[in-house]
């Protein structure tokens, strides 16, 4: 399993966009890149998933350069509301993103007005 | 139901009791797992289901845990002889086979405190 490393925290104001990093270096050809987001007391929620270049949806944008050795997860005009902790993971896309995905530690996005 | 339902959402347990907790999936989800959560921690993988295969244990932690799928639906994660140290909360999530896309639909979870 391609391991994940990202930001601890990040803090931003409304409005603002942004950016979260995640580098995974040894991800492998069949590897896709997944992001989540939780809220506390929630399970995580499906955000975006890439394989190459960029992938746009409506909450998100997911950034994959063509060596795929990371990935930046970008939102646009945040808002106090999009305070949670943000996983990226790593793993092969048969069963949305692998049989045993492998969460982190998160990146904990903190957005104040 | 259109989510992944848990149950208890709550449950308090005196140390060395057996506990169930319970996972209603996705109709139509093939794919079920099951994860654990300490407080600030990321998620710990413990069982994947998919369909008639035989299930992955590999994350469970001990023989005290095991968890069954019947029908290819529900789920029931045992957790024998609690200790405090399996306080956390307990996700389930489900995917369809072909989950490409669109992920795992994670439960809201089951917050297991042993006391």
């Amino acid at each position: 399993l391609a391991k994940t490393t990202q930001p601890i925290s990040m803090d931003s104001y409304e409005g603002q966009e942004v950016n979260i990093t995640c580098s995974h270096n040894n991800i492998a050809t069949n590897d896709y890149i997944t992001w989540y987001q939780q809220f506390p007391s929630q399970g995580p929620r499906f955000i975006i998933q890439g394989y190459k270049t960029k992938v746009t949806n409506e909450v998100a944008s997911l950034f994959i350069p063509a060596d795929r050795k990371s990935s930046t997860l970008s939102l646009p005009r945040v808002s106090l509301s999009d305070t949670a902790v943000y996983y990226c993971l790593v793993g092969d896309g048969v069963t949305g993103g692998g049989n045993k995905l492998t969460f982190g530690t998160g990146t904990q996005l903190k957005v104040e007005l | 139901g259109a989510g992944v339902s848990q149950s208890p959402s709550n449950k308090v347990t005196e140390k060395g009791k057996d506990v169930e907790l319970r996972c209603d999936p996705i109709s139509g989800h093939t794919a079920l797992y099951w994860y654990r959560q300490s407080l600030g921690q990321g998620l710990e993988f413990l069982i994947y289901f998919q369909g008639n295969s035989a299930p992955d244990k590999s994350g469970l932690p001990s023989d005290r845990f095991s968890a069954e799928r019947t029908g290819g639906s529900v789920s029931t994660l045992t957790i024998q002889r609690t200790q405090q140290e399996d306080s956390a909360v307990y996700l389930c999530a489900s995917s369809l086979a072909e989950g490409r896309g669109s992920g795992y639909t994670f439960g809201s979870g089951t917050r297991l405190t042993v006391v």
